[in-house]
């Protein structure tokens, strides 16, 4: 099935760094998501992104629906020891996805703050 | 507000065993999915519901059945437990079908 590239799989950073990450697919979709998983919970939604080029903030979180439309970026600016998780994308190619059953999940990005 | 609750949050099996996870929500969501997530993966659908009564395969079914006899509540059951099916389940729960509020997990062990 369709699988999604995420770059870094981990990465180390200093805390007040700001952070980059992507995710990439091999096809062309129509709808980003973004989540943050903390440690022994599940998944928590961030950004939601529906439209080639859209750049959407939520806080100091900054998303952006690729161009190309296989591929997605996330930015975080001035790292905080809270934002340690692992960060997921998610994707989906069909608008006719009226249930949510066809989104496909990368596999990670592992975020490390050191103070 | 408790969203999305899962039980049990572990539990270990025996090659064969049967067991059932459940899950609740508390938010009148029609959707309700069950996923797993293994190391090194993102997470993959195993099956879905879109309403009271409504079960659907997802990406990877074999070898679990569900039910959503209740609005708020979505089982999911493993008939004989398989070394393969270690994994962490979450449930999940939407309105809209494009984001889910997720459970905390279920930590799956059969050894």
């Amino acid at each position: 099935g369709q699988q999604l590239n995420q770059s870094p799989q981990s990465m180390f950073i200093q805390e007040g760094e700001d952070v980059s990450m992507n995710c990439t697919s091999s096809s062309i979709f129509n709808t980003w998501l973004w989540y943050k998983q903390d440690p022994g919970e599940g998944p928590v939604l961030l950004i939601a992104l529906y439209k080639a080029g859209e750049l959407t903030s939520n806080g100091r979180l900054t998303a952006q629906f690729g161009i190309t439309r296989k591929d997605s970026f996330l930015n975080i600016s001035a790292s905080i020891p809270s934002d340690v998780g692992i960060y997921f994308c998610a994707g989906r190619m069909d608008y006719r996805d009226n249930y949510g059953q066809n989104f496909v999940f990368g596999p990670g990005t592992r975020l490390s703050v050191l103070p | 507000n408790a969203g999305v609750t899962q039980t049990p949050k572990f539990r270990v099996l025996k090659t064969g065993q049967s067991m059932t996870l459940l899950c609740a929500q508390d938010m009148n969501h029609e959707y309700m999915y069950w996923y797993r997530q293994d190391p090194g993966m993102g997470l993959r659908l195993i099956h879905y519901s879109v309403g009271e009564g409504t079960t659907a395969k997802g990406e990877v079914p074999d070898g679990y059945n569900v039910s959503r006899l209740k609005k708020q509540n979505f089982l999911l059951g493993l008939e004989s437990a398989a070394p393969s099916q270690t994994s962490v389940y979450f449930c999940a729960s939407s309105y809209e079908g494009i984001s889910g509020t997720f459970g905390s997990g279920t930590r799956l062990t059969v050894v």
